[in-house]
């Protein structure tokens, strides 16, 4: 059974620095995705990794996949208020059915 | 294109009460998916439908949820009878299965349902 795992669950950070995010899954997967969901929202799409190695950018968020270590990294550079949110990643099964099991997701605060 | 619709967007019932919550996939997408978040389960995955048919109901937590997907452009998630410990946000996405679409769910903008 495919497992996803996200830490840290909650993360307080100033304005200004860095940090990343982890998800590590358990099985196999060709596909992960980001998403971003702000306070009483729904969720919004930020990033698809579809290969090994692969690296998305968006403003200060850099998405990365690492299929050898089933790891997804999301750092945060430079954080500014605008990017508290809570952050889930999601992995594709492959077993055929298609699937999403999402991570149990960061809650970010940056404070001013 | 309109996003994936949702209605109602908030329920407030009593327990025993029916529930039915709807769904309008993005046109063209041929995946639907439902989901229930709450604080202490995080976002699950209840059931999902390609080409109209149930694919995978592994999720439904009991025999009191059911949902249906008439056809292409609609939806629904019915809880009978309801009871309080369902009280949590749903939320509908959909997908289109097309070469360049990356698989990428859209999520429509969720119900919160409070069951008293």
């Amino acid at each position: 059974e495919l497992k996803v795992e996200q830490n840290p669950l909650f993360l307080s950070m100033q304005e200004g620095k860095n940090y990343t995010i982890y998800c590590n899954y358990s099985t196999t997967s060709d596909r992960l995705y980001w998403y971003r969901q702000d306070p009483g929202k729904s969720l919004e799409s930020l990033f698809v990794l579809l290969s090994n190695g692969a690296v998305k950018q968006e403003g200060r968020l850099m998405a990365s996949l690492d299929t050898k270590a089933r790891l997804s990294t999301l750092h945060i550079t430079a954080a500014v208020h605008d990017l508290s949110a809570t952050y889930f990643c999601a992995v594709g099964t492959t077993s055929g059915t298609y699937k999403y099991i999402f991570g149990t997701g960061t809650r970010l605060k940056v404070l001013a | 294109d309109a996003g994936v619709i949702q209605s109602p967007r908030h329920e407030v019932t009593e327990m025993g009460q029916e529930v039915t919550l709807r769904c309008k996939p993005i046109s063209g997408h041929d995946y639907l998916f439902w989901y229930r978040q709450t604080m202490m389960r995080g976002l699950e995955l209840l059931i999902y439908f390609n080409n109209n048919v149930p694919i995978d109901d592994s999720g439904m937590p009991e025999d009191r949820f059911s949902a249906k997907m008439p056809n292409a452009s609609f939806s629904t998630l019915k809880i009978q009878p309801s009871e309080p410990r369902d009280s949590a946000v749903y939320f509908c996405a959909s997908r289109n299965r097309g070469t360049y679409s990356y698989n990428e769910q859209f999520f429509g903008p969720g119900t919160r349902l409070t069951v008293l």
